[in-house]
C-alpha cells in the first residue's frame, strides 16, 4: 500500500546549498499534508504542514510546496546546515474524513548536509 | 515547550507476554494516536483516541491490541499477548486538532 511515496531514499547537500525533498501521493482524498524529521533513537518531530487549498508554505528555512494536479509535494531547505542531516518523512491525510485524520507516510529520505 | 513523552524507552519480553506501553500526551490536546515502525519500514497507523473511545483503528490492531487513557494524563497502549512480528518502535502523538506530535517512542523487543 504505497499511499505516500518518496522515491529518493537519500540525499546528499554541501552546506548553504537547497535541499529539495520530494513525495508523491495517489490517494486523491488526502487534503492535509505534513513534514516530520527524525534523528535515530527519537520520534519523528513536526516541521511544516500545508492544507490542499494552498499551494505553498513557508516557514524560515523551510518551504513547502503543493502540486495537487501532479498529485506532488516538496520540502525546501534553505540554506542547509549540517544540523538539517536526518531522515525527512512525508505524510498525508484525509482531514475532511474525520476529525482524527490518521496520518499515512511515505518511507522516508536521509538527507546528510555536508560541512 | 510541551512534549509528548514514553515510557519505557526500551521494553524486553518473551513471546506470550502481556506488555503495557505508557505515554503522556501533551495536556490541552484532545487526539491521540499510537503508531509503530517496524525496523527498515515506514511508520504505520495503529489506531486513534477521541472523547475516550477509539474512532479509528488499522487492519494490524486486532483483538490482541487494546487502548486506554485511565486517566486525565496517562494513555497507553496493551499488547495481550505478544508475537515475535510485534517487535518495533512504537510512537505516541498527539493533537488539538491539527499537527501531531510525537514522543520518543518505546522500542519494543520480542524474544
Amino acid at each position: 500500500d504505497q499511499q505516500v511515496k518518496q522515491n529518493s531514499p537519500s540525499l546528499s547537500v554541501q552546506e548553504g546549498r537547497i535541499s529539495i525533498l520530494n513525495c508523491d501521493y495517489t490517494n486523491s482524498m488526502f487534503d492535509y499534508f505534513l513534514w516530520y524529521k527524525k534523528y535515530p533513537a527519537e520520534g519523528p518531530t513536526f516541521l511544516i504542514s500545508i492544507s490542499s487549498i494552498k499551494d505553498k508554505n513557508e516557514d524560515g528555512r523551510f518551504t513547502v510546496f503543493l502540486n495537487k494536479s501532479a498529485k506532488h509535494l516538496s520540502l525546501h531547505i534553505v540554506p542547509s546546515q549540517p544540523g538539517d542531516s536526518a531522515v525527512y518523512f512525508c505524510a498525508a491525510s484525509a482531514k475532511s474524513g474525520g476529525s482524527n485524520y490518521k496520518l499515512t507516510f511515505g518511507k522516508g529520505t536521509l538527507l546528510t548536509v555536508n560541512p | 515547550e510541551p512534549e509528548v513523552t514514553q515510557t519505557p524507552s526500551h521494553q524486553v519480553t518473551q513471546m506470550g507476554q502481556e506488555v503495557i506501553l505508557r505515554c503522556v500526551p501533551i495536556s490541552n490536546h484532545l487526539y491521540f494516536y499510537w503508531y509503530r515502525q517496524i525496523l527498515g519500514q515506514k511508520v504505520e497507523f495503529l489506531v486513534s483516541f477521541y472523547n475516550n473511545e477509539i474512532s479509528e483503528k488499522s487492519e494490524i490492531f486486532d483483538d490482541q491490541f487494546s487502548v486506554e487513557r485511565p486517566d486525565g494524563s496517562n494513555f497507553t497502549l496493551k499488547i495481550r499477548s505478544t508475537k515475535l512480528e510485534d517487535s518495533a518502535m512504537y510512537f505516541c502523538a498527539s493533537s488539538w486538532g491539527g499537527e501531531q506530535f510525537f514522543g520518543p517512542g518505546t522500542r519494543l523487543t520480542v524474544l
